[in-house]
């Protein structure tokens, strides 16, 4: 069964700040790999995706993340964070057949205080 | 653009009671999912639909949860009885074949 492990619950960064927030899957076959973001009171917004190529994806606010396949890992990151990057963070994973659920990691808390 | 419509917002229920939550995908998305959401955790996969028939509902507490979508476009999800546990966000996700996944904004269940 797919899993998605994310390394950081909480991560608190001051204005400027580069940011990681590392991801790990585990699946044996082909995956899709996504990264989400959620505002308070909003909902899941797509921050960047990978399904094949250069394995450096570049996302939406500045985000991009490195996929490392004999890592299983999947990190995202932006150099210099803003206040507004406040949010919840969460990873998810789907096989490459078409209408596989996403699963997700457990996410990360990002407070960004200015 | 486009937007998957979940109904209603918030919804606060006694224990043992039952409660029911309304989605509609985007038109033209033949997958749908229903999702739960605990405070803090990431979102956790109930039920899954390929336009009217139920695909994976491995993860569905089967004793108390049923969902439904009848003809194929909105989605029904509902818990009878109500308990405390439940206390979550209800999100649904509409998927098309291109791995284009956007979530509704989700319900907010309280049970009391």
């Amino acid at each position: 069964a797919q899993s998605v492990s994310q390394h950081n619950h909480h991560v608190i960064l001051s204005e400027a700040a580069s940011l990681e927030l590392g991801c790990n899957y585990s699946y044996g076959g082909t995956v899709n790999l996504f990264w989400y973001v959620q505002y308070p009171g909003q909902h899941l917004q797509l921050l960047l995706k990978y399904f094949s190529g250069d394995p450096l994806v570049k996302g939406i606010k500045g985000f991009e993340a490195e996929f490392i396949k004999s890592k299983f890992s999947f990190n995202l990151r932006k150099p210099s964070v803003q206040w507004s990057d406040t949010a919840e963070y969460f990873c998810a994973v789907t096989s490459n057949q078409a209408g596989t659920a996403l699963i997700f990691g457990k996410g990360t808390t990002l407070s960004v205080s200015s | 653009e486009a937007e998957v419509a979940q109904s209603p917002r918030y919804k606060i229920t006694e224990k043992s009671q039952a409660v029911a939550f309304w989605c509609d995908p985007i038109s033209g998305h033949a997958t749908l999912y229903w999702y739960r959401q605990i405070l803090g955790q990431g979102p956790e996969l109930l039920v899954q639909f390929q336009d009217e028939s139920v695909v994976d509902d491995s993860q569905l507490p089967k004793d108390r949860f049923s969902a439904e979508r009848l003809k194929g476009v909105d989605s029904t999800l509902k818990i009878q009885p109500a308990e405390l546990g439940d206390s979550a966000m209800y999100l649904c996700a509409s998927a098309n074949r291109n791995y284009g996944y956007t979530f509704g904004s989700g319900t907010r269940l309280t049970v009391v």
